[in-house]
């Protein structure tokens, strides 16, 4: 059974800190990965995209990486700030469907 | 310009009467996901429309859930004889093309079966 395996499951860090978020996937053959964000109460805000054939992609203070051959991903977060408490979640796009981690829940403490 | 829109926002039914969720995907997107998050649950793939049609629908939980897209645009997700466990909240996405294109959600149908 192909899966999705976020590690950690929550994380809580003071203000100003760089961190990363761990994603690892099963499935070799995926078309891309793409991190979201959920906020509570929400829906899911896409945060970055990565095609299969690339190895990462920045949005300001965010960067995720990619690497196919040992199934994993990274999300890191600069600077983090209280503003970025939520959940962020991991999904691996395959041929016809979407595969989600069960999330980090995140907290920025001011 | 205007995202992923999804009616009803809440919905609270009895258990064993049908439900139609609704999403109206961004205008001129082709591939249109639904899925559901239970609570306390991660995120649960249900089925993916690639135009009209739905290459597989193996996702959906039981044979009480049905979604349909008509005119590539909108889709309705039925579920038939609701069931507690049924509740959840249910997200919408669509994308231009593909599975190699970014998804865009919609804020989701929050159903409640009492």
């Amino acid at each position: 059974k192909q899966e999705v395996t976020q590690i950690p499951a929550a994380l809580s860090v003071p203000e100003g800190e760089n961190l990363v978020l761990n994603c690892s996937f099963t499935d070799s053959a995926i078309y891309n990965l793409q991190w979201f964000r959920q906020d509570p109460g929400k829906g899911l805000t896409s945060l970055l995209l990565i095609q299969s054939s690339q190895r990462e992609q920045t949005s300001g203070r965010l960067n995720a990486s990619l690497d196919k051959s040992s199934g994993r991903s990274t999300l890191y977060i600069a600077a983090s700030q209280p503003g970025d408490s939520a959940t962020y979640l991991c999904a691996e796009v395959g041929n016809n469907d979407m595969r989600f981690g069960a999330g980090t829940r995140l907290t920025v403490k001011p | 310009g205007a995202g992923v829109s999804q009616s009803p926002s809440n919905k609270v039914t009895e258990k064993g009467k049908d439900v139609e969720l609704r999403c109206d995907p961004i205008s001129g997107h082709t591939a249109l996901y639904w899925y559901r998050q239970s609570l306390g649950q991660g995120l649960e793939f249900l089925i993916y429309f690639q135009g009209n049609s739905a290459p597989d629908k193996s996702g959906l939980p039981s044979d009480r859930f049905s979604a349909e897209r008509t005119g590539g645009s909108v889709s309705t997700l039925t579920i038939q004889r609701t069931q507690q466990e049924d509740s959840a909240v249910y997200l919408c996405a669509s994308s231009p093309s593909g599975a190699d294109n970014e998804q865009f959600f919609g804020p989701g149908t929050r159903l409640t079966v009492l």
